[in-house]
């Protein structure tokens, strides 16, 4: 079983949908919990931030941790083409190593 | 520099051959990762500097791989003798302290098809 699980889609969606991405995992050390966007050909870049649980909001994006579930959420209000990307979920924590354990990405499509 | 730069961006090589990327960090960043990706897949994570020493690399594959870190600045991996599963983009990452637990920037990665 991997450490965190997600679905890498693709998922589709029409321009301004509420896109909804998750990813479990299994490591209750976990306290640190990421978002990262992809574009193609490009590297990962930081969306949102989270530490342990509860919610955080930037602009149209809202992460959301569970940590009792160990699930987390990214949903992304009226989307928008420009989202089109994929989105790899992260987390880090008190592991008894330095990295940060990726997911493999969901692919998001936005139709105008 | 302004941001995390890789190269080359694309590198074509044989079975058998030595490759060697480059990454060049966020000045003053001191925690330098190496991440492979393989198509369709997550981030594996490879190795990890803080400074010029790699307190963490527990991911390198196997014995081909290497990588070091001089000036606490640009870093290089190394693999050897590559084979035809060494295909993958090769991200490297540098942040301002280390430890796993803060923001990542990325570079656009090395894209290495072995033929």
């Amino acid at each position: 079983q991997k450490e965190v699980e997600q679905d890498p889609g693709p998922l589709s969606v029409p321009e301004g949908a509420i896109v909804s991405l998750n990813c479990t995992y299994s490591n209750s050390a976990f306290q640190y919990f990421m978002w990262y966007r992809q574009y193609s050909r490009k590297g990962p870049e930081l969306l949102m931030y989270t530490y342990s649980s509860g919610n955080k909001e930037d602009g149209r994006f809202t992460a959301q941790v569970d940590k009792s579930s160990k699930y987390i959420s990214l949903f992304i209000r009226d989307s928008q083409p420009s989202d089109s990307a994929t989105y790899l979920c992260a987390m880090s924590g008190n592991t008894g190593g330095f990295k940060t354990i990726f997911g493999a990405g969901t692919r998001l499509f936005v139709k105008a | 520099g302004a941001g995390v730069s890789q190269s080359p961006s694309n590198k074509v090589t044989e079975k058998g051959k030595d490759v060697e990327l480059r990454c060049d960090p966020i000045s003053g960043h001191t925690a330098l990762y190496w991440y492979r990706q393989r198509l369709g897949q997550g981030l594996e994570f490879l190795i990890y500097f803080q400074g010029n020493s790699a307190p963490d690399k527990s991911g390198l594959p196997s014995d081909r791989f290497s990588a070091e870190r001089t000036g606490e600045s640009v870093s290089t991996l190394t693999i050897q003798r590559t084979q035809q599963e060494d295909s993958a983009v090769y991200l490297c990452a540098s942040s301002e302290q280390g430890g796993g637990h803060e923001k990542l920037f990325f570079g656009s990665g090395t894209q290495l098809s072995v033929l």
